[in-house]
């Protein structure tokens, strides 16, 4: 069984640039949330989408956006890139939602991530 | 400071010992999870809590919402159970999730 991938791998902008980052989540999975981790702040939630619609959303500012596509790939994009969106971008997947109240059991399944730097 | 704090950061055990792990907050939170990830990176949800304790096998879970803080008890570790333990908040507010750092687990046979 296919695990969660994230493409690309590792990637270099340049400021003010924007950006698309791809999750394939595993097959039969219907939810895809998507995170940031810093050495500095650690992992923080960006969004989760199910089904196609955004389900919840983290405390992040309006350039960070993403859609979820009918075969449940979903898409993370920043706009107007800044230094500080250097980071490694973790996308998971699971079968149900997961980020606004699941319980015991429920298991998602992490990407390798996608190391974005800003430069 | 990070609004969710963990400690401790490392921690090693030997094998049958009683383990114990901590997170505070500072927000106002309308759930807490812990989440256990191991090195493969697949994270499992293992508690979710909004009052009180739960159990669930060798795992006990409290929560003190007056002080703000939450225990994740392990009784009689296995070296299968080295992982990262993470505590994750849902705030009340606006329905953020905000982790803390991780506590990493090694159990020793």
């Amino acid at each position: 069984k296919a695990g969660v991938t994230q493409t690309p791998r590792y990637l270099i902008k340049t400021r003010g640039q924007q950006v698309t980052l791809s999750c394939s989540p595993i097959s039969g999975h219907r939810s895809v949330s998507w995170y940031q981790q810093t050495p500095g702040q650690g992992l923080q939630f960006l969004f989760e989408y199910f089904s196609e619609t955004q389900r919840n959303k983290g405390n992040f500012p309006g350039r960070f956006s993403g859609r979820q596509f009918s075969n449940s790939r979903s898409e993370m994009n920043v706009s107007t890139l800044e230094l500080g969106d250097s980071a490694l971008y973790l996308c998971a997947s699971s079968l149900d939602g997961w980020t606004d109240g699941w319980g015991i059991g429920t298991e998602a399944f992490f990407g390798q991530g996608t190391r974005l730097t800003v430069v | 400071k990070n609004e969710v704090e963990q400690s401790p950061q490392n921690l090693t055990a030997q094998e049958g010992e009683f383990i114990t792990i901590n997170c505070s907050y500072s927000v106002g939170i309308s759930a807490l999870h812990w989440l256990q990830q191991h090195p493969g990176g697949g994270i499992v949800s293992l508690f979710m809590l909004s009052s009180g304790k739960k159990k669930h096998g060798r795992l006990i879970a409290t929560i003190n919402i007056q002080e703000k803080h939450s225990s994740l008890h392990i009784t009689a570790s296995h070296p299968r159970d080295s992982a990262v333990y993470i505590c994750a908040v849902l705030t009340y507010n606006n329905n953020d999730m905000r982790f803390g750092a991780g506590t990493r687990l090694t159990v020793k046979p």
